[in-house]
């Protein structure tokens, strides 16, 4: 069976600050992997997406960037946080036929 | 571009009512839509996946129906129950490419 994770669970960091996010799952080998953030208000918006190692798909223009250095393992980073890339950072996979899409825990990202 | 839609944003039900959710979209070339729990501060969890071909599925209490000409989804529950409260969320895969849209999400109470 599949699972994914995410660390950190919480985090809190200042205004231009660098942030690194880390999504990795398991029991499936090259899945398609997502990173969406879910904002107060303005439900999930997908960020990222990648089919494979350094494979990199950008859905909007912002200050974050996302990397695949491996199969299973996905990133999500800043090099200066801004007080509106603060909201709950969710990553994902596909897996099956029918391209379901399972969602990590989240990370919750405060900017001060 | 694809748009979905969530009616009631809120509801507050007796424990044992039977209730509908509601999930509508703009554009009905869609390949998939998933319908999602997430319990305050938590991850997206999978209720039900419909395929583009299917009308309907079912999980337990749960039946979600398809009407792709229409662009309309329902979640029926069955005999709610208090740990039924969450929100639930539609999402439509956009036919390809295997990113999903979200609507914003019905708050569900399910009152003891």
């Amino acid at each position: 069976s599949q699972t994914i994770h995410q660390w950190p669970a919480t985090l809190v960091q200042p205004v231009g600050s660098p942030l690194s996010l880390e999504c990795t799952v398991e029991g499936t080998s090259n899945p398609n992997l997502y990173w969406y953030r879910q904002a107060a208000g303005r439900g999930l918006q997908l960020l990222f997406y990648s089919v494979g190692i350094g494979q990199i798909s950008s859905e909007v223009p912002q200050n974050l960037s996302a990397s695949r250095p491996q199969d299973r393992q996905f990133i999500l980073s800043s090099k200066k946080l801004l007080l509106s890339d603060s909201g709950f950072y969710l990553c994902a996979y596909l897996w099956g036929r029918g391209n379901e899409q399972f969602f990590g825990p989240g990370t919750r990202l405060t900017v001060l | 571009k694809q748009e979905v839609t969530q009616i009631p944003a809120a509801l507050s039900v007796p424990e044992g009512e039977n209730l509908v959710l509601n999930c509508s979209f703009t554009d009905s070339a869609i390949y998939n839509l998933q319908w999602f729990r997430q319990d305050p501060g938590k991850g997206l969890t999978s209720l039900l996946l419909i395929q583009s071909s299917q009308r309907e599925q079912t999980s337990g209490r749960l039946n979600a129906s398809l009407d792709k000409s229409s662009g309309r989804s329902t979640l029926y529950i069955a005999a709610s129950q208090p740990g039924d409260s969450a929100t639930y969320l539609c999402a439509v895969n956009k036919g390809g490419s295997e990113k999903l849209v979200f609507g914003k999400g019905t708050k569900l109470t399910v009152n003891p």
